[in-house]
């Protein structure tokens, strides 16, 4: 099993410009989150889902829009960049929460994004 | 909401000695996870703790939840160059089941 990937692992991008961040598990889980994380800081929750056709925002979703059309694939779109949308950005999944024991995150490596 | 703070924010810390980070939220939690993060990588799952008062061990490391089930330690002893790295607690929300991370307790070892 390949886990959690993401792409691109660094990205430039110019104010205003548009991408899609792409994250994909193949571990046929169906709970899966994108998370923000500025220098020297936690991890924000962007968005997350329960399940393929189901999204909901999280602490931190302006600027941001997901869709979940498969299991495997969750990718995050940036609508229109901005300098403080610079951060790392990590996608994680879990089994779904059936009960905590199966609560662990497996996180992806991250996409290292500047926004200029 | 739910809040989750983690103290200390950085921990200098001399080879070979022992130290303790602390995780406390405003509110009960089901369970609660430690994460680590070496310096450029992800966070990698640790543990995870439910019932009150829990207490694991993984080799060096002593992970509790305390009795409340409002806060958590991780104690490390005899640290290592390999300990080094940021520390993450998760905290999932007893009612509403909303997962909060804490900023994280950053660990320098020095030699």
């Amino acid at each position: 099993n390949a886990g959690v990937t993401q792409t691109p692992k660094f990205q430039v991008l110019k104010t205003g410009q548009s991408m899609t961040l792409q994250c994909a598990q193949d571990m046929n889980h169906e709970y899966m989150s994108w998370y923000r994380q500025d220098p020297g800081m936690g991890l924000r929750l962007i968005h997350y889902s329960v399940g393929a056709g189901i999204t909901d925002q999280g602490e931190v979703p302006n600027g941001y829009n997901v869709s979940r059309s498969t299991t495997e694939d969750f990718p995050l779109r940036l609508l229109s960049a901005a300098p403080s949308q610079t951060s790392v950005y990590f996608c994680a999944s879990t089994v779904a929460r059936r009960g905590p024991s199966t609560d662990t995150q497996y996180f992806g490596p991250g996409t290292r994004l500047t926004v200029l | 909401g739910q809040q989750v703070m983690q103290i200390p924010q950085y921990q200098h810390v001399q080879e070979g000695e022992d130290f303790t980070t602390y995780c406390n939220s405003s509110t009960t939690l089901s369970n609660i996870q430690w994460y680590k993060q070496r310096p450029g990588g992800h966070p990698v799952f640790l543990i995870q703790l439910v019932k009150s008062g829990e207490v694991k061990k993984q080799k060096r490391l002593t992970f509790q939840f305390g009795e409340a089930k409002k806060n958590s330690s991780l104690h490390i002893t005899a640290t290592q160059t390999t300990d080094v790295g940021t520390y993450f607690c998760a905290g999932r929300e007893a009612a509403g089941n909303k997962l909060t991370f804490g900023g994280g307790t950053r660990v320098l070892v020095k030699p």
